[in-house]
């Protein structure tokens, strides 16, 4: 069975640019996650899909992240301005039934 | 809201020693208790999982986690680590009724020999 999928793994851009993530959850996942994590802590969620609908967004910075699922299936976290702080690891996940599957990140350098 | 506190950072250990990776939850609501691992540059694998039932769960790789209600824990234990063990190991609890998994800041585990 093929796993979550994210690209790219690693990205280094200036403050103020924009940057984009992809995802592929595993086939058949409704729900798909966006989590991001900052060295030394826990993942945080950052938004919730079932599906093409939004469950929880919550904790995103709506101001400079914005994420979609076109047709339930991939999605793509997107952050316009780039700050210094959202140098982090972004994960991905899927389904969160049986503990949840998650891809091996994009690590996001902003300098 | 439900939260979750890993008190120890980093725990060092000798290979072939026994280890507990320390887990404290708090939910107004039953919860589901998980541990993932992740490996440098990796994403995170679970190691195992609490739903209901019994309150010893075992896992991969010689793991096994012991739900207790009374002191809201879920401490994660192996007999013997390798070497290959050394990675950062995440707690996390999911609450009632909702999808969405809180983590805690994690325990990097060190095996030396």
């Amino acid at each position: 069975e093929a796993g979550v999928a994210q690209s790219p793994r690693y990205k280094i851009i200036e403050k103020r640019q924009s940057v984009a993530f992809w995802c592929n959850p595993i086939s058949g996942h409704a729900t798909l996650y966006w989590y991001q994590q900052i060295l030394g802590q826990g993942p945080k969620l950052l938004i919730q899909f079932q599906n093409n609908g939004v469950v929880d967004d919550s904790q995103l910075p709506k101001d400079r992240f914005s994420a979609e699922r076109l047709k339930g299936v991939d999605s793509t976290l997107k952050i316009q301005p780039a700050k210094l702080e959202d140098s982090a690891v972004y994960l991905c996940a899927s389904s969160f039934g049986s503990g949840g599957f998650f891809g091996q990140g994009t690590r996001l350098t902003v300098v | 809201a439900q939260s979750v506190t890993q008190l120890d950072s980093q725990v060092p250990v000798f290979e072939e020693a026994p280890v507990e990776l320390r887990c404290n939850y708090s939910s107004s609501v039953s919860v589901y208790l998980f541990w993932y691992v992740q490996y440098p540059n990796q994403g995170l694998q679970l190691l195992l999982k609490y739903l209901s039932g019994s309150t010893l769960v075992k896992g991969i790789n010689g793991f096994e986690a012991e739900f207790n209600k009374s002191q809201t824990s879920f401490h994660l234990r192996k007999p013997s680590v390798h070497i290959s063990d050394t990675a950062e190991y995440f707690c996390a609890v999911r609450g009632g009724g909702g999808n969405k998994l809180t983590f805690g800041t994690g325990t990097q585990l060190k095996v030396e020999l």
